[in-house]
């Protein structure tokens, strides 16, 4: 089993829905990543978090520390969110320095 | 500030062939780390280090090697390449205190293209 499941694996949505990409590990954490990956390959970190919530634009990120688990919310979704959608966890303890990444959720967002 | 910096952008290896992987930041980052990302596998750690002088291997760090002379520079080596080693490289920094846990955003190079024939 993986350390760092995410779901769903792809997902197609039409503009302006609201859209949920979760992520779920099995390991102690002291951070966990949401980046973006747009086609052409740059990745970009949208939040990093350790507990609670994080607002950006459209885009907020939670994550439950007891149930190990996280999610990815875009609001008024829009063609230019096309992109992948990676959850990455740095491990606690002595391996804190150590990431492990999700294989990614690809969104379209269909105009 | 020009961020994460990686170079060449593509290349292309025979089987056998030795070459580095260039990663260079500008943000006095003390954390950084290379990555290969395979199709349906996702990003994976080959090596990371906290600061100049320190390295340490990832999850996949069999046929690289990384050294750490400045705060600046994290080349990547490939000691003799081979079919397996074709992949995307992508160079990642941060500023992460060596007394603290890993808590900071990361910041990712635009990769390297690399194909072993």
């Amino acid at each position: 089993k993986n350390e760092v499941e995410q779901s769903p694996q792809n997902l197609t949505a039409q503009e302006g829905e609201f859209i949920t990409i979760n992520c779920s590990y099995s390991v102690g954490i002291s951070a966990l990543h949401w980046l973006q990956q747009h086609p052409g390959g740059g990745i970009v970190s949208l939040f990093m978090l350790s507990s609670g919530k994080k607002k950006h634009g459209r885009l907020i990120a939670t994550i439950n520390i007891q149930e190990k688990h996280s999610s990815l919310h875009i609001t008024a979704s829009h063609p230019r969110d096309s992109a992948v959608y990676i959850c990455a966890v740095a491990h606690s303890g002595g391996s804190n320095y150590k990431l492990t990444f999700g294989k990614g959720t690809l969104l379209t967002v269909n105009p | 500030n020009a961020g994460v910096t990686q170079t060449p952008k593509f290349q292309v290896l025979k089987t056998g062939q030795s070459m580095t992987l260039q990663c260079a930041q500008d943000m006095n980052h003390e954390y950084m780390s290379w990555y290969r990302q395979d199709p349906g596998m996702g990003l994976r750690l080959i090596h990371y280090s906290v600061g100049a002088g320190i390295t340490d291997q990832g999850e996949v760090p069999n046929g690289y090697n990384v050294s750490r002379s400045t705060t600046e520079d994290f080349p990547l080596r490939l000691l003799s390449a081979a079919p397996s080693q074709t992949s995307v490289y992508f160079c990642a920094s941060s500023y992460s205190s060596r007394r603290s846990s890993y808590n900071s955003p990361l910041h990712f190079g635009n990769g390297t293209r690399l194909t072993v024939t």
